[in-house]
């Protein structure tokens, strides 16, 4: 089973400041037939279910404010907010879906200082 | 809109049984798998696994192996997940989520139901 192991646990951040959270999966999430990684980022907010933000690591999904954005090395993956607003305090969890059973990090909370 | 709308909270004794239902809205339900994800209170997110919903195949975490079944009924759009053995630590908020058939990340989640399970 692949592991996915996030960083910081906690993130507190100012208003207008970038906020980047780390993912690191334990065995690659490339696919070589279309050199994709399969690893999504989610946003969840409090009493709410999560909301895609990112997928194939660096895609933007439709709607999502071009502040968020993801990238990818080897097995490394970051999702940066590039500006902090207000409305961005969540967990962030980042999850796997190249092979069952589908795993997501241990989730990342983020504050505002 | 798309929708996934979720049936609602149960409270269950240890060793029962439960059954919460998803029904999909706002596009064509046999094309998209559905996803079944849990959230223990104040913990992440875990996957428990999948049905297609045009051929009725499934898939499910080891760790549910013979605990989880996941059905569907086509004609009323609706996925049900049934988790049977409950114990405490079954205690949870459970998601279905439906995978966009470009690469099956989660796109659209339903509200979720809260199973509590307690003696």
């Amino acid at each position: 089973d692949i592991v996915m192991t996030q960083s910081p646990d906690s993130l507190a951040v100012s208003l207008g400041e970038r906020a980047t959270i780390n993912c690191k999966s334990s065995q690659s999430v490339l696919y070589s037939s279309n050199n994709k990684n399969y690893l999504a980022w989610y946003q969840q907010k409090v009493g709410q279910p999560p909301k895609l933000l990112i997928y194939w690591a660096s895609s933007r999904e439709s709607g999502v404010p071009d502040r968020f954005s993801g990238s990818a090395s080897g097995t490394d993956f970051t999702l940066t907010i590039s500006s902090l607003q207000a409305e961005d305090v969540a967990v962030y969890y980042c999850q796997q879906y190249y092979s069952t059973p589908y795993s997501f990090g241990q989730g990342t909370k983020l504050e505002i200082k | 809109q798309v929708q996934l709308e979720q049936s609602g909270a149960e409270v269950k004794k240890p060793g029962a049984s439960v059954k919460v239902s998803c029904k999909a809205s706002g596009y064509t339900f046999i094309g998209y798998y559905l996803h079944w994800v849990r959230q223990a209170p104040g913990q992440g997110l875990e996957w428990m696994g999948w049905i297609n919903p045009n051929t009725g195949g499934t898939n499910y975490a080891q760790r549910f192996q013979g605990r989880v079944t996941v059905t569907k009924a086509t004609s009323i759009s609706t996925a049900y997940m049934e988790l049977s053995g409950l114990t405490s630590d079954d205690t949870a908020v459970y998601f279905c989520a439906r995978g966009h058939p470009r690469d099956d990340s989660f796109d659209v989640w339903g509200q979720g139901t809260i199973v509590t399970v307690s003696s």
